[in-house]
């Protein structure tokens, strides 16, 4: 199975920031990477597809780049409905794995 | 408007079995293939199954392989999940989420997702 590994595990922000949360595959996945969104009690929400497509009704603000292994998602100018859990997933292969997730938390 | 609605969750006692479903709209759902993803509480994203759109092809993580049962009636247009032999690390949020592009099972994007129905395995 391919490992997807987050960092950082959580970061701390605040309205107006900029913020970059990187994933790494243990083996390349092309361009085969996903971002999501989660927030509790809510459905999850996909961001980026492709690892640079811009999911239908996403905010701008939202970029992901990267190939191979090594992927980012930025946020530019953090809104306040933007603190939440994100996580990456590679559709590269089966299983479809997703990393360990990033806590986005109000400074 | 995609819409997919969980139900089933619930309190079971281990070794127990419960049936997830989830009712789809908005969609074409016989041509997308659809997956149940889990949260444990704490723990991070876990896909747990995924079925193709004609319910040909399934896939099972080893972590549940021989205990779940994934299986869709696309007249009714609802997926299901059976659960036997259920185990305390059984217990989480189970999501049910639809393929972005097809209905072939293989690497994909899960593009919409229900809100989730709280599985908890407890005695």
């Amino acid at each position: 199975d391919i490992q997807m590994t987050q960092s950082p595990s959580s970061v701390s922000a605040s309205v107006g920031d900029r913020v970059t949360i990187t994933c790494r595959a243990s083996q390349g996945i092309s361009n085969w990477l996903a971002w999501y969104q989660l927030k509790p009690g809510k459905a999850p929400k996909l961001l980026i597809y492709g690892a640079s497509n811009l999911q239908t009704g996403v905010p701008s603000r939202f970029t992901g780049i990267g190939s191979g292994r090594d992927f980012t998602l930025t946020i530019s100018s953090l809104q306040p409905e933007d603190f939440a859990t994100y996580y990456c997933q590679q559709a590269n292969s089966l299983p479809r794995t997703f990393g360990q997730g990033t806590e986005l938390e109000i400074k | 408007e995609v819409q997919l609605l969980e139900s089933g969750g619930g309190l079971v006692q281990p070794g127990g079995s419960l049936r997830l479903s989830c009712a789809a709209s908005g969609f074409t759902f016989s041509s997308y293939a659809m997956s149940w993803v889990r949260q444990a509480p704490g723990k991070g994203l876990e896909w747990v199954s995924g079925i193709g759109g004609s319910g040909g092809t399934t896939y099972y993580a080893d972590s549940v392989k021989g205990r779940f049962t994934v299986s869709r009636d696309n007249s009714k247009n609802t997926l299901y999940l059976q659960m036997s032999s259920l185990r305390a690390d059984d217990t989480a949020v189970y999501y049910c989420a639809k393929d972005r592009s097809s209905g072939l099972l293989g690497g994909d994007y899960f593009d919409y997702w229900g809100q989730g129905t709280l599985v908890t395995v407890s005695s």
